[in-house]
């Protein structure tokens, strides 16, 4: 039982560039979320799903998309990277509407240039 | 969500209890207080959640006043280990799909 994992762990990109950030769950939960944390700051919530095929915005949604194919996966990409979008990006999933605790991944640690 | 107001940052000698507060004087009737860390550069990690009673588990405990507007986060024996950055978090326990992070309290667990 892996828990949430996150792939890549590390990113350098240029502006411009596209990329597109894995979050990956083996504990079947229901609803997964993508965060991201600048520097000094607290977690922002960029998207969300509450199950497979959906998806939702969250706090700070532009310049960022997602998607729900699997219920285990849910990606973020990132369509043209700008530097504002350099932070570390948390995913993190819950079982379900009922359920108090979140599961976090390790974080992915983005830098555009 | 009722939003939360902490300290930006504290200190705690090892050993001792550190008492970390929250405001949260715009709460409702049916949401929760959550508490959350997070250690150097780690995901957060859940704590410990209340309604109205004091909660107690293996990492914490939560005194959540009768008003329930503020409640206090308690390491009852801080280790250099909990130097984190702790977050209260105030939402619905059912359909509350969404949890928004604020800054937090700074801990500095000190030797």
């Amino acid at each position: 039982n892996a828990g949430v994992t996150q792939t890549p762990k590390f990113r350098v990109l240029k502006t411009g560039q596209s990329m597109t950030l894995l979050c990956a769950q083996d504990m079947n939960h229901e609803y997964m979320y993508w965060y991201r944390q600048d520097p000094g700051m607290g977690l922002r919530l960029i998207h969300y799903s509450v199950g497979e095929g959906t998806t939702a915005k969250g706090e700070v949604p532009d310049g960022y998309n997602v998607s729900r194919l699997k219920k285990q996966n849910f990606l973020l990409g990132l369509e043209s990277a700008a530097p504002s979008q350099t932070s570390v990006y948390f995913c993190a999933s819950r079982p379900d509407p009922i359920s108090y605790e979140q599961y976090f991944g390790p974080g992915t640690r983005l830098t555009v240039t | 969500d009722a939003k939360t107001t902490q300290p930006p940052s504290m200190d705690c000698a090892e050993g001792r209890a550190a008492n970390l507060p929250c405001n949260h004087s715009t709460i409702s009737g049916n949401e929760y207080v959550y508490w959350y860390r997070q250690i150097h550069s780690q995901g957060p990690q859940y704590i410990i959640h209340g309604l109205k009673n004091n909660e107690t588990n293996e990492m914490a405990s939560l005194i959540i006043t009768e008003d329930r507007k503020s409640s206090t986060l308690i390491l009852p024996h801080a280790t250099l280990r909990d130097t984190a950055v702790y977050y209260c978090i105030v939402r619905v326990a059912t359909g509350g799909f969404k949890t928004i992070f604020g800054a937090g309290t700074r801990l500095f667990v000190k030797a």
